[in-house]
């Protein structure tokens, strides 16, 4: 079992629909990350938080807003989404610091389709 | 920007052979990592190499780091079943930038 928990695990939604996407973990990481997973393709960054802020946005479209309420829990609230943006998000955490040793632990994701 | 591509992007083998997955870039990186990722889960990390020309054995698994640290390589002997799933490379830089990925079937 994975040390990093996503809820919900499938989700479908529609195109005016607003929804969050959940993650928390109870590792003591200060970095945590979203990924998109596109079907047989490798992750794409999305965020990164690191110490609870925003470090990195990968030029992400505004209907995805990251939101890390504290160091456990890190949230993906979705608006308006559109068809193509159907893939598997995944959740990951380190510990800090963000080095060579850092590995990436990642949840098992939410399957999201966008009707 | 600084790609990985791995190779070959599929692979489909009988139990019992061996196999080697590559990735390469241009672009030098701190450390590389392995993953494997297996149907309805998440990568996990396999493995770490950080110093060039440095290789690490996990069971049957062996990794290698080029001596430029910019390409490495996965060799698997003697492949089992449960090896089946999507091998990702990915280099450490300020984040982690994730290889092109390869696919393994491994049939009994």
């Amino acid at each position: 079992d994975t040390e990093v928990t996503q809820t919900p695990k499938h989700l479908v939604m529609g195109m005016t629909n607003k929804k969050s996407l959940k993650c928390e973990q109870h590792m003591g990481h200060r970095a945590m990350y979203w990924y998109k997973q596109k079907a047989k393709k490798p992750p794409e960054l999305m965020f990164v938080y690191s110490y609870e802020k925003l470090s990195i946005n990968e030029s992400v479209p505004s209907r995805f807003s990251p939101e890390c309420p504290n160091s456990s829990l890190l949230n993906l609230h979705l608006h308006a989404l559109q068809p193509e943006d159907s893939a598997l998000y995944l959740c990951a955490s380190s510990p800090p610091p963000r080095g060579p040793d850092s590995p990436l632990h990642f949840g098992n994701g939410t399957r999201l389709t966008v009707t | 920007t600084q790609l990985l591509e791995q190779s070959p992007q599929f692979l489909s083998i009988q139990e019992g052979e061996n196999l080697t997955v590559y990735c390469n870039s241009s672009s030098v990186f701190s450390s590389l990592q392995w993953y494997r990722q297996e149907p309805g889960e998440g990568p996990v990390l396999l493995v770490t190499v950080v110093t060039g020309g440095e290789v690490k054995k996990l069971k049957r698994l062996t990794f290698q780091f080029g001596d430029a640290r910019k390409d490495s390589s996965l060799h698997i002997t003697a492949a089992q079943p449960g090896d089946t799933g999507l091998y990702l490379c990915a280099g450490n830089t300020d984040k982690l930038i994730f290889g092109t990925g390869t696919r393994l079937q491994v049939f009994p």
